[in-house]
């Protein structure tokens, strides 16, 4: 059964940096993985998805990558900036297209 | 402007007492679905519907009740048997996903549900 894992639970980087945010599943047969950011006390936004059949998906400053032999994605975030903080979360679609999610990991940026 | 609209934002409730919390969409979206968000942890399935008039439970369905009449709409009935209802409510939808969709998922702003 496909689980989802993102490790850290919690973030806190100074403005400016670079940082990879980590999302591990454990079955390879993955149809799809969606990346989402999640404000408090709102809904999600959909920031990626990438295919099975992809390597990665850019938009603007942020980068998802599929590795399905590793059974890992992960989620670059070029030049951090306040306003990047939220609690970003993963989910893959399995082979029976059933999304798995993952906790989330909390981002604080520090000006 | 397509989106997704869930209503009311919050709500209270009295023990004892159904709710129900409603979604519409006007993305053309076959799939609807409804998540449960508590603080701490990850979102979880209640019901989901991938074609008007047929749904089918997911993870955590005991307690809870859904309509599928229309393509647009998915309400969601939060009954008094569901023992610990207070929560943040999630409405999502995505085209069907396979043959060619890919699914991406996109959701409503939440209802946040709590009971006195």
């Amino acid at each position: 059964k496909q689980e989802v894992t993102q490790i850290p639970a919690a973030l806190s980087v100074p403005e400016g940096e670079n940082l990879v945010l980590n999302c591990s599943f454990t079955d390879s047969a993955i149809y799809n993985l969606q990346w989402f950011r999640q404000d408090p006390g709102k809904g999600l936004t959909s920031l990626l998805l990438i295919q099975s059949s992809q390597r990665e998906q850019t938009s603007g400053r942020l980068n998802a990558s599929l590795d399905k032999s590793s059974g890992r994605s992960t989620l670059y975030i070029a030049a951090s900036q306040p306003g990047d903080s939220a609690t970003y979360l993963c989910a893959g679609r399995d082979s029976n297209y059933q999304l798995i999610w993952g906790a989330g990991t909390k981002l604080i940026i520090k000006p | 402007d397509g989106g997704i609209t869930q209503s009311p934002k919050y709500l209270f409730r009295k023990e004892g007492q159904n709710v129900t919390l409603s979604c519409e969409q006007n993305l053309n979206h076959d799939a609807m679905y409804w998540y449960r968000q508590d603080p701490g942890q990850g979102l979880r399935l209640i019901y989901y519907s991938q074609i008007v008039n047929d749904f089918q439970k997911g993870d955590i369905a005991e307690g809870y009740s859904v309509s599928r009449e229309k393509k647009e709409s998915f309400p969601l009935t939060v009954t008094s048997a569901q023992k610990n209802p207070t929560a943040f409510y999630l409405c999502a939808s995505s085209i069907k996903v396979g043959a060619g969709g890919a699914g991406e998922l996109f959701f409503g702003e939440g209802s946040r549900l709590t009971v006195l």
